[in-house]
């Protein structure tokens, strides 16, 4: 089965810039998508279709793309910023499976 | 605002089914796909498979398929997840979310499974 890689962890200090990387062998032919969960809450959308943020998203956070690898990039890292972070993509099977990366936890201190 | 609210927690047998509902308000339901996707205890997220409102089609994840069945209710703007043959690997918090601008731009609140005989 398809399957996106992400890192386990990303640790960095308040102010500084966190990048959460997403391997995947149908990347670039499918859009990726970044999901921010806090303890104990829903996720909620950061990123889509590779680099739009939705409205009310910090424009701190940004999304990039290059070869099979998509990047989440965390520009002046805020203590709130510290969570598990989840890339979702589709293969490319036709039947839109979709899949989510392994997770990242980013921790801000 | 655009809401998504699930049912609430259950408890079930090893080998036994449920059924979550979520339901969709403040927008057209018809015109968005809506995604299951569960995450157990500690665990990461799994996507689990999407139903077309319009159409009532489904896609499912291949980990699923035979197991879980995704169905709608057009009059009252509710989809269901259904998952039949239990086991405590199946304990979770279960989520819908909906495919609008983009695919999970608004959640429901999550229902946790319980499996314990």
């Amino acid at each position: 089965s398809y399957e996106l890689t992400q890192p386990p962890s990303v640790s960095v200090s308040p102010g500084q810039t966190a990048r959460i990387t997403c391997s995947g062998d149908t990347f670039p032919k499918k859009y990726a998508y970044w999901y921010q969960q806090k303890s104990g809450q829903a996720p909620v959308l950061v990123i889509y279709e590779d680099a739009k943020r939705p409205s009310g998203i910090p424009e701190r956070f940004s999304g990039s793309s290059s070869g099979t690898m998509v990047t989440l990039t965390i520009s002046g890292a805020q203590v709130e910023d510290e969570a598990d972070y989840y890339c979702y993509s589709t293969d490319s099977s036709g039947n839109h499976r979709g899949v989510f990366g392994t997770g990242t936890k980013v921790t801000v201190l | 605002q655009v809401q998504l609210v699930q049912s609430g927690a259950e408890v079930k047998k090893p080998g036994a089914s449920v059924t979550v509902s979520c339901k969709a308000s403040a927008y057209t339901f018809t015109n968005y796909y809506i995604h299951w996707v569960r995450q157990a205890p500690g665990q990461g997220l799994e996507w689990m498979g999407r139903l077309n409102p319009n159409s009532g089609g489904t896609n499912y994840a291949q980990n699923f398929q035979g197991r879980v069945t995704i169905t709608r209710d057009t009059s009252i703007s509710t989809a269901y997840m259904e998952l039949t043959g239990l086991t405590s690997a199946d304990a979770a918090v279960y989520y819908c979310t909906r495919e609008g601008a983009a695919t999970g731009d608004h959640w429901g609140q999550g229902t946790l499974v319980t499996v314990s005989s």
